[in-house]
């Protein structure tokens, strides 16, 4: 069974600083990868999507990698701001349509 | 419609009572997937639809839960018999196919 992993589990760092997390999968066969983010109280609004046959994706600030025989992303924040504050969440989707989820990493952004 | 809508945002029962759930996905998406989030936990996937098929039911918890999707769009996710650990926050989410996923601001149930 696929497990992801994300570390750290929260983050807490000074206003306009390069930040990056990270997500870990134990199967390579995977769709995509997708990155979200999760205000308090909140859905879940998508930031990056990623197909297996990618490298990268990038929106923004944001740039999403991908190193599937690995079984690594990362997303990297520039310049960081207060309002990045939430909880950042990867998805691995499988061939059976399963879908996969990190138990995210709780960012703060210090003013 | 524009996105991924969900109803009631917010409903309080009483343990014992049966409760249903809407989802309504964006126009066209083939898929959609329903997971449950408990405070301060992870995502809980419960089942996935593809169309009106529903491939994967292996998440839901009990017999006490169902769910069904009608004309490959709006679906419902039942819960009978109301239990204080259903208490959670049951979020929908809907994709074209492998694509994308887009989530509902979710629906917040509490049970008595």
């Amino acid at each position: 069974k696929q497990e992801v992993t994300q570390i750290p589990a929260a983050l807490s760092v000074p206003e306009g600083e390069n930040l990056v997390l990270n997500c870990s999968f134990t199967d390579s066969a995977i769709y995509n990868l997708q990155w979200f983010r999760q205000d308090p109280g909140k859905g879940l609004t998508s930031l990056l999507l990623i197909q297996s046959s990618q490298r990268e994706q990038t929106s923004g600030r944001l740039n999403a990698s991908l190193d599937k025989s690995s079984g690594r992303s990362t997303l990297y924040i520039a310049a960081s701001q207060p309002g990045d504050s939430a909880t950042y969440l990867c998805a691995v989707l499988t061939g059976a349509n399963n879908l996969f989820f990190g138990t995210g990493t709780r960012l703060t952004v210090i003013p | 419609g524009a996105g991924v809508s969900q109803s009631p945002s917010n409903k309080v029962t009483e343990k014992g009572k049966d409760v249903e759930l809407r989802c309504d996905p964006i126009s066209g998406h083939t898929a959609l997937y329903w997971y449950r989030q408990s405070l301060g936990q992870g995502l809980e996937f419960l089942i996935y639809f593809q169309g009106n098929s529903a491939p994967d039911k292996s998440g839901l918890p009990s017999d006490r839960f169902s769910a069904e999707r009608t004309g490959g769009s709006v679906s419902t996710l039942t819960i009978q018999r109301t239990q204080q650990e259903d208490s959670a926050v049951y979020l929908c989410a809907s994709s074209f196919l492998v694509g994308e996923l887009f989530f509902g601001e979710g629906s917040r149930l509490t049970v008595l």
